[in-house]
């Protein structure tokens, strides 16, 4: 089954403004990444955060992890139009494979 | 060094054919993992074979589906007689060898758009 979900589903900002996003997961995990995806295209890594971390930054993107609460969430700071894709979290469980299981997504709309 | 390339980008099957989509890793990489993306959600995992292996393929549907990782060539995901249910976006993913346990980045490739007629 799938690991995790997102909320909100969809959210619109106007550019410039502060997108947050956040994704709950079940199981106990490695470490958990962000995703991006335009329109009917591949994946783009964005960011990883071990299950040791509590936040990380990478220009604008700052992600944090609360393993007690088994969530995470992604801030995009001041956003542009070019933000406007879909985003994901995925998960690699603490034992097992390799694999990432991926939440349901949250479709970022940047108004100009 | 180029990135995971997949192949075809498109492929449109009517009902009852086969699909053969490809995938050929970074080089170096000797991990593919294949996920499915219907429309509207996230990427689900199916399968994740090392050469001439299949590690774990707990996500994979108990028919019809088949996938393999030749000693040489590209990873293969094989559909038989697709159904309309198949039609999906397949991306495959690459990640090296496994260093000491240690979680290793994937890369993921641009992905097949299947349509099913």
């Amino acid at each position: 089954s799938q690991q995790g979900e997102e909320d909100p589903q969809a959210l619109s900002i106007q550019e410039g403004e502060n997108a947050t996003m956040n994704c709950s997961y079940k199981t106990s995990i490695n470490n958990l990444q962000w995703y991006r995806q335009n329109s009917g295209r591949g994946l783009v890594h964005l960011i990883l955060i071990r299950s040791n971390e509590r936040e990380k930054h990478s220009g604008r993107l700052r992600v944090t992890l609360d393993t007690s609460k088994k969530s995470s969430s992604l801030l995009i700071t001041a956003s542009r139009a070019a933000d406007t894709a879909s985003y994901f979290c995925a998960t690699v469980r603490q034992t097992g494979a390799n694999n990432l299981f991926f939440g349901t997504g949250t479709r970022l709309t940047v108004i100009p | 060094n180029a990135g995971v390339m997949q192949n075809p980008r498109h492929l449109v099957r009517r009902r009852g054919q086969e699909a053969r989509l490809r995938c050929s890793p970074m080089k170096g990489h000797s991990h593919v993992y294949w996920y499915r993306q219907l429309p509207e959600e996230g990427l689900k995992f199916m399968v994740y074979l090392q050469k001439e292996n299949i590690i774990d393929e707990s996500g994979m549907p108990k028919e019809r589906f088949s996938a393999e990782f030749p000693k040489e060539g590209p990873s293969i995901l094989r559909i038989q007689q697709v159904v309309r249910g198949d039609s999906a976006a397949y991306f495959c993913a690459s990640s090296p060898p496994w260093r000491g346990g240690l979680y290793n980045e994937q890369f993921f490739g641009p992905g097949t758009r299947l349509t099913v007629l």
